[in-house]
Order: structure tokens, then sequence, then C-alpha cells
């Protein structure tokens, strides 16, 4: 079944404790993206990579890292978390990067940082 | 640039009645847009897409959507509504450029009554 797969789906962490979230697909993809979701804003976009090895900034990038050292996998990491990263936070992927494409989400991860 | 703006963060329905959810874009060169649906603790799915083929576009589920470039304006329609239909509705415009970032609008709780 072609998706787009995250780990861990709930997370409850402190402020500073470092944490990954994992992103995988199964589509060979070559675009990647990570949003995060607050009420009343929608989904922003945080990283993007178009394909191995290339990622860029999106709207909202502070406090957080990326890396796209295989095609299928796409980490979100948060180096030092804090509480205003508390969010609902998605992987999407599409099969390129161009603006026409639909993106595939995966189902969430929670994340609460006290 | 772009932006998306959604009429109404909450609308409530009968049963069989017309669905009628409002989308506005401002882009300033020629848009592609989608409308997502997210259903309660899952990722987002595409319902359907406009990328300047035929204005009027239908999606799945039985929804469909107009472009109208003179209003600026990407409705999602369904003319008989579902308890299914419950869920939470995105509208969102690519950024055109060369990469696929999706501009979100704040989306639209629909709740669906018997």
């Amino acid at each position: 079944e072609a998706q787009v797969t995250q780990n861990p789906r709930y997370l409850i962490t402190v402020t500073g404790k470092k944490l990954t979230v994992t992103c995988s697909q199964n589509m060979n993809h070559e675009y990647m993206s990570w949003y995060r979701q607050d009420p009343g804003l929608g989904l922003r976009q945080i990283y993007y990579s178009m394909n191995v090895e290339v990622t860029d900034k999106g709207d909202v990038p502070e406090g957080y890292k990326v890396s796209r050292k295989e095609k299928r996998n796409f980490p979100l990491i948060l180096e030092s978390p804090s509480p205003n990263q508390t969010s609902l936070y998605f992987c999407a992927s599409s099969q390129t990067s161009g603006s026409y494409n639909e993106q595939f989400f995966g189902p969430g991860t929670r994340l609460t940082v006290l | 640039a772009q932006s998306v703006t959604q009429l109404g963060s909450h609308v409530s329905v009968s049963e069989g009645a017309l669905v009628l959810l409002r989308c506005n874009y401002s882009s300033s060169v020629p848009p592609y847009l989608f409308w997502y649906v997210q259903y309660p603790n899952q990722g987002l799915q595409l319902l359907l897409k406009y990328t300047s083929a035929a204005t009027l576009v239908k999606g799945i589920n039985g929804f469909e959507a107009e472009f109208k470039k003179s209003e600026t304006s990407f409705h999602l329609t369904k003319p008989s509504a579902h308890m299914s239909d419950a869920a939470e509705y995105f509208c969102a415009v690519s950024v055109s450029g060369g990469y696929n970032k999706l501009i979100f609008g704040a989306g639209t709780r629909l709740a669906v009554h018997p």
C-alpha cells in the first residue's frame, strides 16, 4: 500500500530534550515536506526537500532541522524543543516538486513540550 | 505573495442539505488550488484540485468546486450532505516557482446533523 508513515504518533517531552520524528514514504517520491498544524492557522511549512541531500527552509523553520540522506526518509529533528513547538506535525510527499502535484500526507505526530 | 482565506471556521448542516464551504485566494500568478479533507486523527486526503484545465472540478465523495477567476474563489460544494462528511476541510494554493509548497487556509470544520 502506498503510504507515508510517521513515528511516533504521540510524544510528550520536556523542554530541551532532543527528539526526532521519523517520516518514510514508499512511493519513490522526490519531494518531501514537513508542516505543522496549529488551531486557526491551518498548516504551515517547516522544511522541504526536493531530492536526496537537497533541503531548504519553509515558512517556520526556526528550532527545527532536517536531513535527506535517503530518498524514502525525511526525519524532523528538534535539537532543543520549547513549549511553543507543541503542535501537530505532518510529513508529506509528492512525485516531484511541480506545483500541480498532489501531496500525500502522513497520519500526523502530536507533540507536547512541557 | 499567495494567501488563502476560508470564510467560516465552523459550518453546520443537516443530513441531506447542501454543503458550501468558501475559499478565496490571492495570487499574483495563475494558481493551482486544492481542497483537502482531514478526518479525526488522520492525515489530510486530497478531495480535488484545479490545475488550469476545466474550471468545474469534480472530486471524490461527490464533492466539486468551481474556479472563478473574477471572484478569486474556489468554493467547495456537495449537493447532499452525509454524516460521514463531518471533518475538517482545508483549501490550499500552491506556490509557483519550482517547488511544491502549499499555502493553507485556516480550515473549516463541517458538522452534519441528523
